[in-house]
């Protein structure tokens, strides 16, 4: 079974610019949740998404955004990049239901805003 | 509002002898743990998890970690550490009332294995 594929894995922007990254989950799962992971915080969750619908959202400003889509791919959107935004993106699936099951992480996209 | 604490920034051990990453919660009811482990770049890979029962949890390369409900730890050890197994350790915690799948992370924990 392939596991979780995310694109680009590397991307350099400028500040200002706006960028979408890309999540596929692993064949069955529909729940798919971000998460931004920097040095100094940490990894901070930034939503989720079950069904087309965002579940849970963190605390990040609404630069950030995100959809999913009906084979439950994923995307995320940073517009008006920082260079506070420069992190590695992770993204993890994981099968419906009980929420006792694990996420499964991606390689993430590590994302430089110049 | 839920948190993981991981005291230590880095652990360092000698390969063969035991080590232990600790790991302290706070949740809101019973909690979902979990530990994760990073290689460097790349994505965090699943190790183990508690959700309830047996308090001693058993996971992936020969890891294990115990539940500890009245000190609200779930520390993580092997008993013969692997140069291998240096990497960055996570621990996470999800309330079982959460909605959702989201995970709060711990800081993480650097182990360092040395031959």
């Amino acid at each position: 079974k392939a596991g979780v594929t995310q694109t680009p894995r590397y991307l350099i922007k400028t500040r200002g610019q706006q960028v979408t990254l890309s999540c596929s989950p692993i064949s069955g799962h529909r729940s798919v949740s971000w998460y931004q992971q920097t040095p100094g915080q940490g990894l901070q969750f930034l939503f989720e998404y079950f069904s087309e619908t965002q579940r849970n959202k963190g605390n990040f400003p609404g630069r950030f955004s995100g959809r999913q889509f009906s084979n439950s791919r994923s995307e995320m959107n940073v517009s008006t990049l920082e260079l506070g935004d420069s992190a590695l993106y992770l993204c993890a699936s994981s099968l419906p239901g009980t929420p006792n099951n694990e996420q499964f992480f991606g390689p993430g996209t590590r994302l430089t805003v110049l | 509002a839920q948190s993981v604490a991981q005291p230590e920034d880095q652990v360092n051990v000698a390969e063969g002898n035991p080590l232990t990453v600790k790991c302290t919660y706070s949740v809101s009811g019973n909690p979902y743990l979990f530990w994760y482990v990073q290689y460097p770049n790349r994505g965090l890979q699943f190790l183990l998890k508690y959700i309830t029962g047996d308090n001693l949890v058993k996971g992936s390369y020969g890891f294990e970690a115990e539940f500890n409900k009245s000190q609200t730890s779930f520390h993580l050890k092997k008993p013969s550490a692997l140069v291998s197994d240096s990497a960055l350790y996570f621990c996470a915690v999800r309330g079982l009332r959460a909605a959702g799948n989201k995970l709060t992370f711990g800081g993480g924990t650097r182990v360092l294995v040395k031959p």
